[in-house]
């Protein structure tokens, strides 16, 4: 596998499921990120974890909640869902501060989430 | 407050045709830097070109070629001799330091100018 990769690339849910999205990076970055992307919107950030750090929790309603256990893997669980919450959710990894610092952003295909 | 415009929505050419998107930006910040990126059907989105705030050279790379005017704030996009294959939503977006230690970078997005490039 190469660049960041997202599992699963579709996911339908109810209202009352707990779900969780993956992602993984193999490009050997230290900061991770989750974006919402809705229709007609312009991409959200939803939190930044850095060095598996939080950084960043760009008011996203609790019922997202992120976990980071290394620098390669980021982590979305996902509960009490709402329709509105039914977008692509994009990851992305980035290789912030230091030596061969590019803060340049790459991102996974995404997960088309459907909240029925 | 980083703010990214690109004004053109939806823009449709025919195949061969030279097109440019458009990307205006506001920043505070002396040291940012400009993207541009493409969202193929698929869903990814595929970077492009990363540009320093104090590099103000044209760049070229194949068809696609980048001009910024720091005068103007704008970091335009032309696609030479489109191909269908060009067609997705191209977005902009400009990056600076978030954190008091400036390092983590937080991306601004334009909302995106979808491009079909029709046969």
């Amino acid at each position: 596998e190469t660049g960041v990769t997202q599992t699963p690339r579709h996911l339908v849910m109810g209202m009352t499921n707990k779900k969780s999205l993956k992602c993984e990076q193999h490009l050997g970055h230290n900061a991770m990120y989750w974006y919402k992307q809705s229709a007609k919107k312009p991409l959200e950030l939803m939190f930044v974890y850095n060095f598996k750090e939080q950084t960043e929790n760009n008011s996203v309603p609790s019922r997202f909640s992120p976990e980071c256990p290394n620098s390669s893997h980021l982590f979305l669980h996902l509960h009490t869902l709402q329709p509105e919450d039914s977008a692509l959710y994009l990851c992305a990894s980035s290789q912030e501060a230091g030596a061969g610092s590019t803060d340049t952003q790459y991102f996974g295909p995404g997960t088309r989430l459907t909240v029925l | 407050a980083q703010k990214v415009t690109q004004a053109q929505t939806e823009i449709s050419v025919v195949e061969k045709e030279d097109v440019t998107l458009d990307c205006v930006y506001e920043t505070r910040d002396t040291t940012y830097y400009l993207f541009w990126y493409k969202q193929p059907p698929s869903g990814e989105l595929v970077f492009l070109i990363r540009r320093n705030s104090f590099d103000e050279q044209n760049e070229i790379s194949g068809r696609y070629s980048w001009n910024f005017q720091k005068s103007t704030s704008s970091f335009n996009f032309t696609i030479t001799a489109s191909q269908v294959v060009d067609s997705a939503v191209y977005f902009c977006a400009l990056t600076y330091p978030f954190n008091s230690g400036g390092s983590n970078y937080k991306l601004t997005f334009g909302k995106g100018t979808l491009l079909t490039v029709n046969p």
